[in-house]
């Protein structure tokens, strides 16, 4: 079975741009989740989709926005990007929604925001 | 909140027992601890997961508590390989749904 796969793996952008990072699960696996990792913070949940509906929320700012297609690819979009959001952007799926439930994470993209 | 602390980095052997543990206070009561293994440039990846008391697989053992706030990892006879970041997660108390990381422990393995 193919892993998770995200794309673009590396991405540079400066600020007030907006990115759209994309994530194609496991096949079978129905959920998505998006984390965000960099040095000072760690790894940190963004939100988390499951049947196309966002199940659950991290604390991050309404410009962190996702969604999630019926093949169960998500989209993660951030607007009016900040220096701050420079930083490694994973996801994850699981077979069943929610909880700490086993996690297949893809590889991550890189983004860089000037 | 779920806060989660683990050792920042620990050095060991090649051969050794390896145990690292994650406090977790005010978790949910419903999720499982789970811990993953990162190397750079990759992904997180599972490594096991359990709800209480002692679960082992062919990589590695976890120890729960009855309360439920720490786990430890505990890796048998590690090899250079196993230098890598581990971290555990768990879920925000109030079976809210958010997932907490913890801040990651850098195992360094010497030869």
């Amino acid at each position: 079975k193919a892993g998770v796969t995200q794309t673009p793996r590396y991405l540079i952008k400066t600020r007030g741009q907006q990115v759209t990072l994309s994530c194609s699960p496991i096949s079978g696996h129905r959920s998505v989740s998006w984390y965000q990792q960099t040095p000072g913070q760690g790894l940190q949940f963004l939100f988390e989709y499951f049947s196309e509906t966002q199940r659950n929320k991290g604390n991050f700012p309404g410009r962190f926005s996702g969604r999630q297609f019926s093949n169960s690819r998500s989209e993660m979009n951030v607007s009016t990007l900040e220096l701050g959001d420079s930083a490694l952007y994973l996801c994850a799926s699981s077979p069943r929604h929610g909880g700490t439930d086993t996690q297949y994470f893809g590889p991550g993209t890189r983004l860089t925001v000037l | 909140l779920a806060k989660t602390t683990q050792p920042i980095s620990m050095d060991s052997y090649e051969g050794q027992e390896v145990n690292i543990t994650c406090s977790h206070n005010n978790i949910a009561t419903n999720d499982y601890i789970t811990w993953y293994q990162q190397f750079p440039s990759q992904g997180p990846r599972f490594i096991i997961q359990g709800y209480k008391t002692k679960v082992t697989n062919e990589v590695a053992s976890l120890f729960i508590p009855a309360d439920r706030k720490s786990s430890t990892l505990s890796l048998p006879r590690v090899s250079l390989s196993d230098t890598a970041v581990y971290y555990c997660l768990v879920g925000e108390s109030g079976n809210t749904g958010k997932l907490i990381f913890g801040q990651g422990t850098t195992l360094q393995v010497k030869p």
